[in-house]
């Protein structure tokens, strides 16, 4: 069981240049996310999906886009890379359900971006 | 929305001595309250969560506290060994069947001496 897979581990990119940071599950979750992770910030939410064709704004989601075509992945992509957005990101997952107390989220290994 | 505050932001303990994170959270609607351990170029992982309707949760040598009234949950881990030695990260998430986002505290830095 895979659980969530993001690739590419790291990457390397110049100021402009637009790449794709992929995620996929293979726990059948509808919910799935994307965090970047800074010294000193925590977590922080980009974009979220609660399905197929559903994507919303998290708390820091300039400079990113999303799509949601399938159940299994989740792409972030950046358009046109700023030093600002040198950070770790992390792809997380999880059912949703009729829970009122929500389910458990889980993470991917994450993708080390550098953008110089 | 949801704030989290945690503290300390580094703990360095005794190898078998205990540690003990603390998170305070804004959002009375919060109710539900996972602890996250990050090992380094890691992924963060569940070690524990506790949901508004109890007061303790234990699993081994760690246990999680709610004070629902202060708004403020702990981590606590027993009898400590070097491989504790991470980043813990607490974070809270709104009730409600359709909230899913969870807010992070900004994470503690556990080391465990030998």
């Amino acid at each position: 069981n895979a659980g969530v897979t993001q690739t590419p581990k790291f990457q390397v990119l110049k100021t402009g240049q637009s790449m794709t940071l992929q995620c996929a599950q293979d726990m059948n979750h509808e919910y799935m996310s994307w965090y970047r992770q800074d010294p000193g910030m925590g977590l922080r939410l980009i974009h979220y999906s609660v399905g197929a064709g559903i994507t919303d704004q998290g708390e820091v989601p300039n400079g990113y886009n999303v799509s949601r075509s399938t159940t299994e992945d989740f792409p972030l992509r950046l358009l046109s890379a700023a030093p600002s957005q040198t950070s770790v990101y992390f792809c997380a997952s999880s059912v949703t359900g009729t829970d009122n107390f929500g389910n458990t989220i889980y993470f991917g290994e994450g993708s080390w971006l550098t953008v110089v | 929305g949801e704030n989290v505050e945690q503290h300390p932001s580094t703990l360095s303990v005794q190898e078998g001595d205990s540690a003990v994170i603390k998170c305070t959270y804004s959002d009375s609607a919060s109710n539900y309250f996972p602890w996250y351990k990050q090992e380094l170029g890691k992924g963060p992982q569940l070690i524990i969560d506790i949901r508004s309707n109890v007061g303790e949760k234990k699993d081994q040598r760690i246990a999680v506290t709610l004070n629902k009234t202060a708004k403020h949950f702990s981590l606590h881990i027993t009898e400590t060994q070097p491989e504790d030695s991470a980043v813990y990260f607490c974070a809270g998430r709104a009730s409600g069947a359709g909230s899913y986002q969870l807010t992070f505290g900004k994470g503690t830095k556990l080391s465990v001496i030998p």
